[in-house]
């Protein structure tokens, strides 16, 4: 079956460290995207990449990196310059072509902790 | 500044009942406006999308609205059932490809 792989699930980050979550789709789709998702909160969007080796800065990229070097794989690493970094991450991916109607397909995310 | 809101943070019915959910905009011109699914713990789940040009679409039990003069959209869940219950985001695209997302209404449906 077709989807958007995320991981770990769960993770821990120490101050002062990088880290970085991992995400995977095998749909085929060209854009890629980052949220974060505080409690009790919408999504606001880190960084989002329309085509391969192409990303662009979100609301709220201050903190974070991207790469696109495959299709298929869109990695976020949250810098140690992130003050704030413990709260809900996921990636989502769409076909690019706007309004195509299938909106976007989401992750199941990743619960970072700072410790 | 562009601003997303949605009616209410929460929202309890009763089972049977029709639930509406409103998400209003302001400073925006979106080319479609999508609806989302999200329980906790979990990722959103596409529902439905209506573009600018479009005044209603339906799914199922599920019925949208899309008023670009009033700047707002309805999400109806009719004969609405405790499975119902989650949380439900709009999203507003613009030609620039992303979405931006208001910050949810909680429907609690009750038995």
């Amino acid at each position: 079956d077709g989807g958007i792989t995320q991981s770990p699930k769960y993770l821990f980050r120490k101050e002062g460290q990088n880290v970085t979550l991992s995400c995977e789709q095998n749909l085929n789709h060209d854009a890629m995207y980052w949220y974060r998702q505080d409690p009790g909160q919408g999504l606001r969007l880190i960084y989002y990449s329309q085509i391969v080796n192409d990303f662009q800065k979100g609301d709220i990229a201050e903190g974070y990196s991207v790469s696109r070097e495959k299709k298929e794989s869109f990695p976020l690493t949250v810098t140690s310059a992130q003050k704030n970094p413990t709260a809900f991450y996921l990636c989502a991916s769409s076909t690019a072509r706007t309004g195509s109607g299938y909106g976007y397909t989401f992750g199941s995310g990743t619960r970072l902790t700072v410790v | 500044s562009q601003k997303i809101e949605q009616n209410s943070e929460a929202l309890n019915i009763q089972e049977g009942k029709t639930a509406t959910l409103t998400c209003n905009y302001t400073n925006y011109s979106p080319a479609y406006l999508q609806w989302y699914r999200q329980d906790p713990g979990r990722g959103p789940v596409f529902l439905l999308l209506i573009r600018e040009n479009e005044k209603e679409k339906r799914k199922e039990r599920l019925k949208v609205t899309f008023d670009t003069t009033l700047k707002q959209s309805l999400f109806h869940i009719t004969a609405s059932q405790p499975a119902d219950s989650a949380t439900y985001l709009c999203a507003l695209n613009t030609n620039a490809g992303k979405s931006t997302f208001g910050d949810g209404t909680t429907l609690t449906v009750k038995p």
